[in-house]
């Protein structure tokens, strides 16, 4: 069974820090590798998403990494902004599903940065 | 307007009592999945269905059961509710035939039972 795990599950940083997430699981055999960022009282928005034969993707501030033979992802947030806190959240879909049977979800990090 | 919609947003019932969360999508995916999330649990898939003759177990699937009425619905059914259903239900899609894409997720219902 599909495990995923994030650290650290909280992190208060200053504004204009840089900063990274991590997530680790423990079946390297994915489709792909997503980030989601939740915001109190609403649903999850997708931040990056990276197939499993990729080793990064960014968006604007954002760098996702991926080692899959090693069962790692990072999430790199350059200079960081008070609009930033939110709770991040790691997801993997599974190769023998073909990324349709639903994702496995790490409890995520929740993120505060301080004005 | 949303292109994944819930309802209710919220919900309060007792123990015993059927309920339904609804899910509407406008995006056109033939996709659709419900999770639940739990504080300290993270998300964790319910049903999902590829079309309206496709449905599937996920990980935590009993207790519920789903109907997938066209492919813009999906609902999720309690037929018994528990005090341990209490959570946050998200519903979500995802576009299917090949394309590599992410899940869009709805705003998500938050069902207390007492």
């Amino acid at each position: 069974k599909q495990e995923v795990t994030q650290i650290p599950a909280a992190l208060s940083v200053p504004e204009g820090e840089n900063l990274v997430l991590n997530c680790s699981f423990t079946d390297s055999a994915i489709y792909n590798l997503q980030w989601f960022r939740q915001d109190p009282g609403k649903g999850l928005t997708s931040l990056l998403l990276i197939q499993s034969s990729q080793r990064e993707q960014t968006s604007g501030r954002l760098n996702a990494s991926l080692d899959k033979s090693s069962g790692r992802s990072t999430l790199y947030i350059a200079a960081s902004q008070p609009g930033d806190s939110a709770t991040y959240l790691c997801a993997v879909s599974s190769l023998t599903g073909g990324g349709a049977d639903g994702l496995t979800f790490g409890k995520g990090t929740h993120l505060i940065i301080q004005p | 307007d949303a292109d994944v919609t819930q309802t209710p947003r919220n919900r309060i019932t007792k123990t015993g009592k059927r309920i339904m969360l609804e899910c509407s999508q406008t995006k056109g995916h033939d996709r659709m999945y419900w999770y639940r999330q739990d504080p300290g649990l993270g998300l964790r898939l319910i049903y999902y269905s590829f079309d309206v003759k496709d449905i599937n177990k996920g990980e935590i699937s009993d207790g519920y059961s789903v109907s997938r009425q066209a492919q813009a619905k999906f609902s999720l059914s309690l037929e018994s509710a528990i005090p341990n259903q209490t959570a946050l239900y998200f519903c979500a899609t995802s576009a299917g035939g090949g394309v590599v894409e992410t899940q869009y997720f709805g705003p998500g219902t938050r069902l207390l039972v007492l």
